[in-house]
């Protein structure tokens, strides 16, 4: 079964400079989730969308923006990098057909930022 | 906000014995309980999830149960084997308008001792 893409894998960084982070989620799947997981932290969402409109905001910087596109794929733009956004990426989608909301979350391997 | 909180923080247990780890959670309004495992570098795998309208859910050796009053719910393991050692996390997600939020726990990193 298809799972959610996200790319790149492993990002390197330079402080200051700008990362974009990409999205497939799974195919049929309406919603996107962002979510920052430190090392041995939980993961910390970030934004979330459904429908191509955001849906709620967690603890996501100002210099960190997000879209979803008509595709349904979604891009965290990461702007001014500091050191301390070093951190695995993690996507996640759901999907509210099927008859109700359904709420599981399928992530994906996550993206693996490191900033110098 | 909804705040999730789960203890322990780490649980060390012998091959074959049970586990139970327990979370609570601030916001009435939540109805979905989650509880994904964490191996080091992968990611979150869901393993059980729980509803609001039921109040004990088993999957082989997994269980989940749920107390919507007293705003808890707990992962039992048992029978307990190396490959259960990870890091668990329980969520505690609510539906607003669109989309769902969840909330994470801590986690808990489980040693499973053979």
């Amino acid at each position: 079964a298809a799972g959610v893409i996200q790319s790149p894998r492993h990002l390197i960084k330079e402080k200051r400079e700008t990362a974009t982070l990409k999205c497939y989620p799974i195919p049929r799947h309406d919603t996107v989730y962002w979510y920052q997981q430190g090392p041995g932290q939980d993961p910390q969402f970030l934004i979330s969308f459904y429908e191509k409109m955001q849906s709620d905001k967690g603890s996501i910087p100002d210099r960190f923006s997000a879209q979803q596109f008509s595709d349904y794929h979604s891009e965290l733009n990461m702007s001014s990098l500091e050191l301390g956004d070093s951190a695995l990426y993690f996507c996640a989608s759901s999907s509210s057909e099927a008859g109700g909301p359904s709420n599981e979350q399928f992530f994906g391997p996550g993206t693996r930022l490191t900033v110098l | 906000g909804e705040n999730v909180e789960q203890h322990p923080s780490t649980l060390s247990v012998q091959e074959g014995d049970s586990a139970v780890i327990k979370c609570t959670y601030s916001d009435s309004a939540s109805n979905y309980f989650p509880w994904y495992k964490q191996e080091l570098g992968k990611r979150p795998q869901l393993i059980i999830d729980i509803r609001s309208n039921v109040g004990e859910k088993k999957d082989q050796r997994i269980a989940v149960t749920l107390n919507k009053t007293a705003k808890h719910f707990s992962l039992h393991i048992t029978e307990t084997q190396p490959e259960d050692s990870a890091v668990y996390f329980c969520a505690a997600s609510i539906n607003p308008t669109g989309g769902f939020k969840t909330i994470f726990g801590a986690g808990t990193r489980l040693f499973v001792k053979a």
